[in-house]
């Protein structure tokens, strides 16, 4: 079955500081990988998604993911954390019913909530 | 330019009372989806439309959950006799054109409606 995990549930870095998170999934296709950002009080945010082609995704806010087929994971990476980026995230993979899944829908982990320390 | 609405942002209600809860999708969008996000359990897909025909019911959690749309656009998720377990926030999001699936379409989130059932 389609899975997406994420193995910290939080997280905290100091502001400046780099950050990864990490997203492994199972998927017995080309998996479609997203990550979303929610911070409190709102709704889910897109920040980038991977299809095909470069592995490396460039998304909105600075963020960047790495597609690495070998490990089953799309991390997600940031070079200097600002105190804004302070909010849960999530990593998700779109599901085809050919494949077993739900026509349509995206397959989330549980989040990695990120504290930034000043 | 509105992006994805959704009432009521707040509902309690006491057990075995029924609750609707409206989504109303970014304008064109012919996809839309439920989910449900809870603690401990993340987030859920419930139920997916395309126009008005939902092919895929397989993730609403009873027969007490249902719901529809109308004319392409707003969609109601309807809970009967609500129980404590169905305190989460739900979330609707929707997507321009799916074709096979979500596989490519970004979804655009509203920010939900926290129920609370006591």
């Amino acid at each position: 079955a389609q899975s997406v995990t994420q193995p910290d549930i939080h997280i905290t870095v100091s502001e400046g500081a780099s950050l990864e998170l990490r997203c492994n999934y199972s998927y017995g296709a080309t998996p479609y990988l997203f990550w979303y950002v929610q911070s409190p009080g709102q709704g889910l945010q897109l920040l980038l998604k991977y299809f095909s082609g470069d592995t490396l995704v460039q998304g909105i806010k600075g963020f960047e993911a790495e597609f690495k087929r070998s490990q089953s994971s799309f991390n997600l990476r940031k070079p200097s954390v600002h105190w804004s980026d302070a909010a849960e995230y999530f990593c998700a993979v779109g599901v085809n019913m050919n494949y077993g899944g739900s026509q349509g829908n995206l397959i989330f982990g549980k989040g990695t909530k990120l504290s930034v320390k000043p | 330019g509105a992006g994805v609405s959704q009432s009521p942002s707040n509902k309690v209600t006491e057990k075995g009372k029924d609750v609707e809860l409206r989504c109303d999708p970014i304008s064109g969008h012919t996809a839309l989806y439920w989910y449900r996000q809870s603690l401990g359990q993340g987030l859920e897909f419930l139920i997916y439309f395309q126009g008005n025909s939902a092919p895929d019911k397989s993730g609403l959690p009873s027969d007490r959950f249902s719901a529809e749309r109308t004319g392409g656009s707003v969609s109601t998720l309807t809970i009967q006799r609500t129980q404590q377990e169905d305190s989460a926030v739900y979330l609707c999001a929707s997507s321009l054109a799916v074709s096979g699936g979500a596989l490519t379409d970004t979804q655009y989130f509203g920010p939900g409606t926290r129920l609370t059932v006591l």
